[in-house]
């Protein structure tokens, strides 16, 4: 089945605790991206991957990592975490450009406290 | 910057009547626009997309949209609502000079019997 996974799905962790959330797509999908969700701000894109090794940053990059070391994999880091960056999150996938249909996980709630 | 709009913050609507959401954008060249649609506790899933050609676009679900170039807008309509319609709609939109994508905030949608 083609999908997106993340890991995990709900993480309550502390202000300064480094965590990194994991994405995982089966499709051979070039691009790649990251997405947090805020009440009344939608969703707003925070790195994005065109391809193995190439990462740039979306509209709220900061205090957010990613790497691309293989195609599948597109993990978010957050080396030390602030109550501001309690959201849920999404990643998602598409064929190579954006513009084709993004196929997204079923989303990350983390809480900083 | 290219930006999205959607005035609607929520909407109700009685079951059977028809909906219409509408979604305004900001972007110079011809945008690539989508309507994904999160149903409570989910991930998007996308209903429609129009990249170009007849501006009328079918998308899942009996939905479909309209591009208007001159009002810069991409509504997305269905004639009769069910219940299980009720869920958060965002309009999206991917641009071919960059590789960002960028949503709109959302509307909220009730169905009432």
């Amino acid at each position: 089945e083609a999908q997106v996974t993340q890991n995990p799905r709900y993480l309550i962790t502390v202000t300064g605790k480094k965590l990194t959330v994991t994405c995982s797509q089966n499709m051979n999908h070039e691009y790649m991206s990251w997405y947090r969700q805020d009440p009344g701000l939608g969703l707003r894109q925070i790195y994005y991957s065109m391809n193995v090794e190439v990462t740039d940053k979306g509209d709220v990059p900061e205090g957010y990592k990613v790497s691309r070391k293989e195609k599948r994999n597109f993990p978010l880091i957050l080396e030390s975490p602030s109550p501001n960056q309690t959201s849920l999150y999404f990643c998602a996938s598409s064929r190579d450009l954006p513009f084709y249909e993004q196929y997204f996980g079923p989303g990350t709630r983390l809480t900083v406290t | 910057a290219q930006s999205v709009t959607q005035p609607d913050i929520h909407i109700t609507v009685s079951e059977g009547a028809s909906l219409e959401l509408r979604c305004n954008y900001s972007y110079g060249a011809t945008p690539y626009l989508f309507w994904y649609v999160q149903s409570p506790g989910q991930g998007l899933q996308l209903l429609l997309k129009y990249f170009s050609g007849d501006t009328l676009v079918q998308g899942i679900k009996g939905f479909e949209a309209e591009f208007k170039r001159s009002q810069s807008s991409f509504n997305l309509r269905k004639p009769s609502v069910h219940w299980s319609d009720a869920a958060e709609y965002f309009c999206a939109v991917g641009t071919n000079t960059g590789n960002q994508f960028y949503f709109g905030t959302g509307t909220s949608l009730t169905v009432i019997p």
